[in-house]
């Protein structure tokens, strides 16, 4: 099925261990998300790639970082977990933002 | 205050009834309005949008932007339960860099 595909879809983390979310689209899109969710404060911009090569922040960057592999793939690193960054992540991609945003299916993520 | 203000509810409301989900946005250059729509335990999905003000209608669902006021407004008409989930406006500026969400209105629909 086409869409965007993210692995894992649940992950338990120790406090300081580092992990990376995946993510890919087969919908040949150029730009790519990656949205944080938490109860109270809706979706947050992490990260964004408008293109291939290219990333920039977005609203709480801080603890992450992320790299663009190819156009497909955009992936999200956590290199000391906090217990802040228990969250459900979401990767989206859009080729025009006016078209919208196809979602994935989220990773919840929790560390104690 | 921030870019886009929206109600996180709870909504509950029966069957038949007509829904009223409402945003508020600070940034005048928004041209862009646009509704996802986010089951439980799901990613949200594009459920329609319109451009500048007025209105649009596709099938139960109307949207509605009122760029005077900064005010945007989903209309779900005769609402089943399976409308039961999140509601999440996102206006967007076509220079803008990425969507910026509201927190969601969380609706639910009784049989």
């Amino acid at each position: 099925n086409a869409g965007v595909t993210q692995t894992p879809k649940f992950q338990v983390l120790k406090t300081g261990q580092s992990m990376t979310l995946q993510c890919a689209q087969d919908m040949n899109h150029n730009s790519m998300y990656w949205y944080r969710q938490d109860p109270g404060m809706g979706l947050r911009l992490i990260y964004y790639s408008a293109s291939e090569g290219t990333t920039d922040k977005g609203e709480v960057p801080n603890g992450y970082n992320v790299s663009r592999l190819n156009k497909r793939e955009f992936s999200l690193r956590l290199e000391s977990a906090a217990p802040s960054q228990t969250s459900v992540y979401f990767c989206a991609s859009s080729e025009r933002s006016t078209e919208g945003y196809t979602f994935g299916s989220g990773t919840r993520l929790t560390v104690v | 205050q921030k870019e886009v203000e929206q109600d996180p509810g709870p909504l509950s409301v029966p069957e038949g009834a007509i829904v009223s989900l409402n945003c508020t946005y600070s940034n005048s250059a928004f041209q862009y309005f646009m509704w996802y729509r986010q089951y439980s335990r799901k990613g949200p999905e594009l459920l329609m949008y319109t451009y500048s003000s007025g209105n649009k209608e596709d099938g139960r669902f109307t949207a509605q932007v009122d760029k005077s006021s900064k005010y945007i407004s989903l209309f779900i008409r005769d609402s089943q339960p399976s409308d039961s989930a999140t509601y999440l406006c996102a206006p967007f500026n076509q220079a803008g860099t990425a969507l910026i969400f509201g927190k969601g209105t969380t609706l639910s629909v009784s049989s």
